[in-house]
């Protein structure tokens, strides 16, 4: 069964960097039949897409957070991970590592159990 | 861009209803919409991808459809466990979540 676990610090200083990673197991993240992606979600409120990284490096980032996310992969770990520059509390959020299908509606069909990062001096 | 909109935004139904979810893009999306259920401190669970399609192990009593900007999530008979928010993404362009449905007990 594939799994996929967040890990990274709970709390960042406002204007510093956020950064996490996501381990993949039960599956290659090599497979071509996927993206892995990050989405957040604030206390209380909806769900955002970040951003999604294929196994070769290709990426894609929602324009709102374009010019602060970096994505980057390991295929010989088996990880893929996420940073988040000058962080401000609105960047406060369960975030969460996902699985993308590249076809079938492109949906999120493994996620992990999310981690609350805190924005906060 | 691409906008989502659900409705209603929450709802109270009792054990055996029949329960209509429905959510719109602002442009044609084709069948490019998923469902996710999510639960109180757990990441949200795929229900249906593409529209109507029903992901692996999701009970039956689960069904979606529609095309194009409309669509809908039905549950024939809400059992216990399925009280939760529900929400609708699309991927036809930028992933976009909509704002969820959150389903109580009556």
């Amino acid at each position: 069964q594939l799994q996929l676990q967040e890990s990274g610090p709970g709390l960042v200083k406002p204007s510093e960097t956020l950064s996490l990673t996501c381990t993949v197991s039960g599956g290659s993240i090599s497979s071509s039949s996927y993206h892995w992606g990050w989405i957040r979600q604030p206390p209380g409120k909806g769900l955002e897409w970040i951003g999604s990284i294929y196994y070769s490096g290709s990426t894609s980032y929602n324009p709102s957070l374009k010019s602060r996310v970096t994505m980057s992969v390991d295929t010989s770990k088996n990880q893929f991970s996420l940073k988040l520059s000058s962080v401000t509390a609105a960047d406060t959020a369960v975030y969460y590592c996902a699985r993308r299908l590249q076809a079938s509606g492109g949906a999120f069909d493994f996620w992990g159990q999310g981690t609350l990062v805190t924005v906060s001096s | 861009d691409i906008q989502m909109t659900q409705s209603p935004s929450s709802l109270s139904a009792s054990v055996g209803d029949r329960v209509t979810i429905t959510c719109r893009a602002s442009q044609s999306i084709s069948s490019y919409l998923n469902w996710y259920q999510q639960k109180p401190g757990k990441a949200p669970k795929l229900l249906i991808y593409a529209a109507y399609s029903l992901q692996s192990g999701v009970p039956s009593r689960f069904s979606g459809s529609g095309s194009g900007t409309d669509f809908t999530l039905t549950i024939s008979s809400l059992q216990p466990e399925d009280f939760a928010t529900y929400y609708c993404q699309q991927s036809y362009s930028t992933p976009l979540f909509g704002p969820g449905t959150k389903v109580d007990i009556k």
